[in-house]
């Protein structure tokens, strides 16, 4: 079967850097996908790997390793208003998106 | 960037009643449009892929006469929810792509149904 693995809950301090771990097995690979979403709010999308190594975007980067099945999402000088859902989500080999379940991120002052 | 809305951001609807959601692509033309549904603390669940002027592709375990999908345009789809029940209640998120699928996904901001 498909899925996606990432920590349930993380804490990190305002200032700080945090990385969020996905792990993925799926049937295919056409992409890495991290969005975020504040509660009752929909995703709005952060990044998109599709080759091995880092992308970065600002305060956000994103790396992945195909070979591992493996992706992290890094957030730096972390802000109060970081505090969210970031979702994984995987393209298979029919485009279609594995979401992960989602990492809630609590940033403390 | 692409913009996707949604309408209503919420109802209330007695048992019983059907309800319609909304999206629409802005400004770009949604070949493919999701629809998913979330429960609180919970990830997006795919309900079903709808490409523009063909039937929609439901995930297992959603009941198509239940959740009719109507991709209309290549700028409107709609959800209804037919017959809703207490257990409809949840947060319901569409997304368009501009492609057949290869693309990312630009989501609308959700509609928050609540059945009593």
């Amino acid at each position: 079967g498909q899925n996606i693995d990432q920590p349930t809950e993380m804490t990190a301090t305002e200032g700080a850097i945090v990385q969020i771990n996905c792990t993925y097995q799926t049937s295919g690979f056409n992409g890495l996908f991290w969005y975020q979403q504040h509660a009752g709010e929909a995703p709005t999308f952060l990044s998109y790997n599709v080759l091995d190594g880092l992308e970065e975007k600002g305060r956000f980067s994103s790396f992945l390793s195909r070979s591992k099945g493996y992706s992290y999402l890094l957030l730096k000088e972390l802000q109060m208003k970081d505090s969210a859902s970031y979702l994984c989500a995987v393209k298979d080999s029919n485009y279609q998106l594995i979401w992960g379940a989602g990492t809630k991120l609590i940033i403390k002052p | 960037g692409a913009v996707v809305s949604q309408h209503p951001s919420r109802v209330i609807c007695k048992s019983g009643t059907s309800v319609k959601i909304e999206c629409r692509s802005l400004d770009f033309q949604a070949t493919t449009m999701f629809w998913y549904r979330q429960f609180p603390k919970k990830s997006l669940m795919l309900m079903a892929t709808s490409n523009e002027g063909s039937k929609a592709t439901y995930e297992q375990g959603v009941e198509k006469d239940k959740f009719l999908i109507n991709h209309a345009s290549l700028t409107l789809s709609t959800l209804t929810v037919t017959s809703a029940h207490p257990e409809d209640s949840s947060f319901y998120i569409c997304s368009a792509s501009g492609t057949s699928g290869s693309d990312e996904q630009y989501f609308g901001p959700g509609t928050r149904l609540t059945v009593t």
